[in-house]
């Protein structure tokens, strides 16, 4: 079965700081992974996704996220962070035979909060 | 484009009511979605469908039902509510990739549904 960890439910960094937010995942087969972001009484948003070519993949607000098949993660970066990055992250993924997207899984969400 | 609509954006009933809960996407999108968000658990897949005239179960389908009425509108249906239903729901919607697979989600903003 498919799972998605998020190893902190926390994590907090100073504006101007560089940003991670974790992500492990365990599938079989090929994984497609997928960042999004919550802001406060909002519905998730997409922020970019790893299918297939460079590990590394750029996405919305200057986020980035590394592919890494043998530490099986997909970690969130961001060089910069800024205050109005402050919510809800979330990692999700599905697997190349899931034709409908009915098994995204998703992990239990990280918060970030940028401190000014 | 307004993306994904859901209406109610907040809901209270009491046990044994029964409701339903308004989804609609205007981007064209085959598959739509019912998701469910509780605390420290991420999201869980209630309902999927597919394509216009198809609906499946997903992770956690029991008490609900769900009509797709045409290829924009999604609609998930609490018969008889419970408290344990308490919860923000989700829908979401995603396109068809030229692979013919399932492209990244798009969410709607949520409705709050509290059951006393």
């Amino acid at each position: 079965a498919q799972s998605v960890a998020q190893p902190e439910d926390q994590v907090n960094v100073a504006e101007g700081n560089p940003l991670t937010v974790k992500c492990t995942y365990s599938v079989s087969g090929n994984p497609y992974l997928f960042w999004y972001v919550q802001y406060p009484n909002r519905g998730l948003q997409f922020l970019l996704k790893y299918i297939t070519g460079d590990n590394l993949v750029k996405g919305s607000y200057g986020f980035e996220a590394e592919f890494n098949k043998s530490q099986t993660s997909f970690h969130l970066k961001k060089p910069s962070a800024l205050v109005s990055d402050s919510a809800l992250y979330f990692c999700a993924v599905r697997t190349e035979g899931d034709n409908y997207g009915q098994n995204f899984v998703f992990g239990p969400g990280t918060r970030l909060s940028v401190l000014p | 484009n307004a993306g994904v609509t859901q209406t109610p954006k907040f809901q209270v009933l009491k046990t044994g009511q029964s409701m339903t809960l308004q989804c609609a996407q205007d981007m064209n999108h085959n598959s739509m979605y019912w998701y469910r968000q509780d605390p420290g658990m991420g999201l869980r897949l209630i309902y999927y469908s597919a394509s216009e005239g198809t609906t499946d179960k997903g992770e956690v389908p029991n008490g609900y039902n769900v009509s797709r009425l045409n290829k924009r509108e999604f609609s998930l249906r609490l018969e008889s509510a419970a408290p344990s239903q308490t919860s923000v729901y989700f829908c979401a919607s995603s396109s068809t990739t030229t692979s013919g697979r399932a492209s990244e989600q798009f969410f709607g903003p949520g409705t709050r549904l509290t059951v006393l």
